[in-house]
């Protein structure tokens, strides 16, 4: 059974700086990995998804990882501004099933001016 | 690209009464549609996997007779909750996704909140 965790559950950070969130799955198997980005009692936005058969995926500033041997899956972001505060959530999804998604609690990011 | 609409985005409603959520794939057709529910300050949870024209999948827990499903069509799903309870008060948000794509298109969400 597929289950994701991620690292820390929350983060501040002062702007300017580079940092990385974490995502861990316990199961290889996995189809892709998402990476969303949610506001304060928004809907949300997808940022990164990722297949099994790629390593990574880059889109502006945002650089998403996916290693499935080690079950991890990482989230960098560049020169971070307020702009970049959110909750963001990782979600994996393995074949068959509908290839519904499982889900972190996320991290939620706050970046200081 | 894609788009998905959910209407209302927020709704007020006494106990015991029933509220329809929409759920709209506008420029594609979403052969599946996921309906979430999230609490505050947490992640998502999946209540149902819907595919057009099926009888919606439900996970553990989440009661059929209370939350009714219904995907007629490539473009709608409605997500009714039946005789709703305060604690029913959620953030109700869909997916939807075509045959051939990986990822699902989200919905803004719903903000339901029962008196």
């Amino acid at each position: 059974k597929q289950e994701v965790t991620q690292i820390p559950a929350a983060l501040s950070v002062p702007e300017g700086e580079n940092l990385v969130l974490n995502c861990s799955f316990t199961d290889s198997a996995i189809y892709n990995l998402q990476w969303f980005r949610q506001d304060p009692g928004k809907g949300l936005t997808s940022l990164l998804l990722i297949q099994s058969s790629q390593r990574e995926q880059t889109s502006g500033r945002l650089n998403a990882s996916l290693d499935k041997s080690s079950g991890r899956s990482t989230l960098y972001i560049a020169a971070s501004q307020p702009g970049d505060s959110a909750t963001y959530l990782c979600a994996g999804a393995n074949a068959g099933n509908n290839r519904k998604l499982i889900w972190g609690l996320g991290t939620s990011l706050a970046v200081n001016p | 690209g894609a788009v998905v609409s959910q209407h209302p985005s927020r709704v007020i409603c006494k106990s015991g009464t029933s509220v329809k959520i929409e759920c709209r794939s506008l420029d594609f057709q979403a052969t599946t549609m996921f309906w979430y529910r999230q609490f505050p300050k947490k992640s998502l949870m999946l209540m149902a996997t819907s595919n057009e024209g099926s009888k919606a999948t439900y996970e553990q827990g989440v009661e059929k007779d209370k939350f009714l499903i219904n995907h007629a069509s490539l473009t709608l799903s409605t997500l009714t909750v039946t005789s709703a309870h305060p604690e029913d008060s959620s953030f109700y948000i869909c997916s939807a996704r075509d045959a051939g794509t990986s990822g699902g298109v989200f919905g803004p969400g719903t903000r339901l909140t029962v008196t």
